[in-house]
């Protein structure tokens, strides 16, 4: 059965640090995929990773894929308010489908 | 549509009541999906259609869930009996094929059973 964790739950930083979180999955699988949520609205895809060594940068995010060791981290670098939400990384299940199992998600609090 | 449209927004039923849920995918989206997500917590799979493929409805908590798509548009979520547990955002989905990278999320269902 997969399953995937998500480190830390929660996170309050400061404007300007960097940040990493974590997300380690419990079998192999085609791809891993990070979404953002802002409070009471739905989810927005930010990356979708699909090989080893995988890396992608979209403005101050950073994400990375090691399917080795099973993990995917998300890198914050030079925190900005704006970036305040809940970051939830998903692994595909069986299948070449987007039938998706999500880690609990992070809570980032971006302090100003 | 322009994306992928929920109804309603919000739906507070009694405890034993029945509900459905409306997914409108967008248009030309062969894949379907629902998810439902407790307060605090990740998205927890429900049931995919693809086309006029069986559904997988492999993540159906109970037999009180059910779920139905006419060919390639709407799709309706049913929760019969509802309880307190019950509660949640349920989400829909849609990507242009099963296996398309990227699924595109509605606004979802906020369900409160009272």
């Amino acid at each position: 059965e997969l399953k995937v964790e998500q480190n830390p739950l929660f996170l309050s930083m400061q404007e300007g640090k960097n940040y990493t979180i974590y997300c380690n999955y419990s079998t192999t699988s085609d791809r891993l995929y990070w979404y953002r949520q802002d409070p009471g609205k739905s989810l927005e895809s930010l990356f979708v990773l699909l090989s080893n060594g995988a890396v992608k940068q979209e403005g101050r995010l950073m994400a990375s894929l090691d399917t080795k060791a099973r993990l995917s981290t998300l890198h914050i670098t030079a925190a900005v308010h704006d970036l305040s939400a809940t970051y939830f990384c998903a692994v595909g299940g069986e299948g070449a489908t987007n039938k998706l199992i999500f880690g609990t998600g992070t809570l980032l609090a971006v302090q100003p | 549509g322009a994306g992928v449209s929920q109804s309603p927004s919000n739906k507070v039923t009694e405890k034993g009541k029945d509900v459905e849920l409306r997914c409108d995918p967008i248009s030309g989206h062969t894949a379907l999906y629902w998810y439902r997500q407790r307060l605090g917590q990740g998205l927890e799979f429900l049931i995919y259609f693809q086309g006029n493929s069986a559904p997988d409805k492999s993540g159906l908590p109970s037999d009180r869930f059910s779920a139905e798509r006419t060919g390639e548009s709407v799709s309706t979520l049913t929760i019969q009996r509802t309880q307190q547990e019950d509660s949640a955002v349920y989400l829909c989905a849609s990507s242009l094929r099963l296996g398309s990278l990227g699924a595109f999320f509605g606004q979802g269902t906020r369900l409160t059973v009272v």
